[in-house]
C-alpha cells in the first residue's frame, strides 16, 4: 500500500528566508504523480506543486519548487523568500498514474510559520 | 467559473441523527471524491463517484456511510445515527474525465454533540 510520510510537524521560517519541508513516500508503482498542497486556516485545500514521477527535472512555481529524489522516494518542498501568506498547514500528496485522479494518499502535514 | 462548492460549512448534529453533506463539482467536471480529515491528520480518501456510479468506496465504513453522484444535481455524502468519532471535516474534490488534477472544495465540519 502507498504511504506518504511527513517527518517534521511543525516548522518555522523567518519572513524572507527560504525552508524545505521533507516528504517521503513509498510506492510499487513507477509511474505516478506527487503534490504539495497548501491548506490555510480557511480549511481550503490548494494545490501549491505537482511533479509527474517520468519527469527528472524538478517542478517549479515562482517562489515553490521540489526536489525530487525518485530513488530514495523523497519529495521535499523549497519555498523561497518566505512570506507571511505562507503561513499554512502544508501536505504533501501521492496518486498513482492511470488512477482515479482524485485518490489521493496524503501526509499528516507539516505546520509552517512564518515570523516577521 | 465557480469552483467546488460544499454545504453547508458547518453542520452540528445529536448523536444519532443523520448528516447530509452536499457538493457541487466545478462545471464540466464529472468526478467527485469525498475525503475525510480528523484534527490533527492528512485527509484520507473515502469514495469515488462519477454520475450515477460509485467508482471506488474503499475508504468508505462499511456501516451508517453511504454516498451518491445523481445524473441531477450534488453529490450527497450520508452518515446515518451519527456518533462522536464522525466528527471530522468532510471535503470533496472534482476533476473533468481526462484531467490530473482534483480541485477542493472547502470542506464542511461535522461536529456531534
Amino acid at each position: 500500500a502507498q504511504t506518504v510520510t511527513q517527518s517534521q510537524p511543525e516548522m518555522s521560517v523567518q519572513e524572507a528566508e527560504t525552508v524545505t519541508l521533507s516528504c517521503t513516500y513509498d510506492t510499487s508503482e513507477s509511474d505516478y504523480y506527487l503534490f504539495w498542497y497548501k491548506q490555510p486556516p480557511s480549511r481550503q485545500m490548494i494545490l501549491v506543486i505537482r511533479q509527474e514521477a517520468y519527469k527528472q527535472q524538478n517542478a517549479t512555481e515562482n517562489r515553490f519548487s521540489v526536489n525530487f529524489q525518485k530513488a530514495a522516494k523523497s519529495f521535499s518542498l523549497k519555498i523561497s523568500d518566505s512570506q507571511l501568506g505562507d503561513a499554512a498547514m502544508y501536505f504533501c500528496a501521492h496518486m498513482n498514474y492511470g488512477g482515479s485522479q482524485g485518490n489521493l494518499i496524503f501526509g499528516k502535514g507539516t505546520k509552517l510559520s512564518v515570523k516577521p | 467559473n465557480a469552483g467546488v462548492m460544499q454545504n453547508p460549512r458547518h453542520l452540528v448534529r445529536r448523536r444519532g441523527q443523520e448528516a447530509r453533506l452536499r457538493c457541487s463539482p466545478m462545471k464540466g467536471h464529472s468526478h467527485v471524491y469525498w475525503y475525510r480529515q480528523l484534527p490533527e491528520e492528512g485527509l484520507k480518501f473515502m469514495v469515488y463517484l462519477q454520475k450515477e456510479n460509485i467508482i471506488d468506496e474503499s475508504g468508505m465504513p462499511k456501516e451508517r456511510f453511504s454516498a451518491e453522484f445523481p445524473k441531477e444535481g450534488p453529490s450527497i455524502l450520508r452518515i446515518q445515527q451519527v456518533v462522536r468519532g464522525d466528527s471530522a471535516a468532510y471535503f470533496c474534490a472534482s476533476s473533468n474525465a481526462g484531467g490530473t488534477e482534483a480541485f477542493f472544495g472547502q470542506g464542511t465540519r461535522l461536529t456531534v454533540v
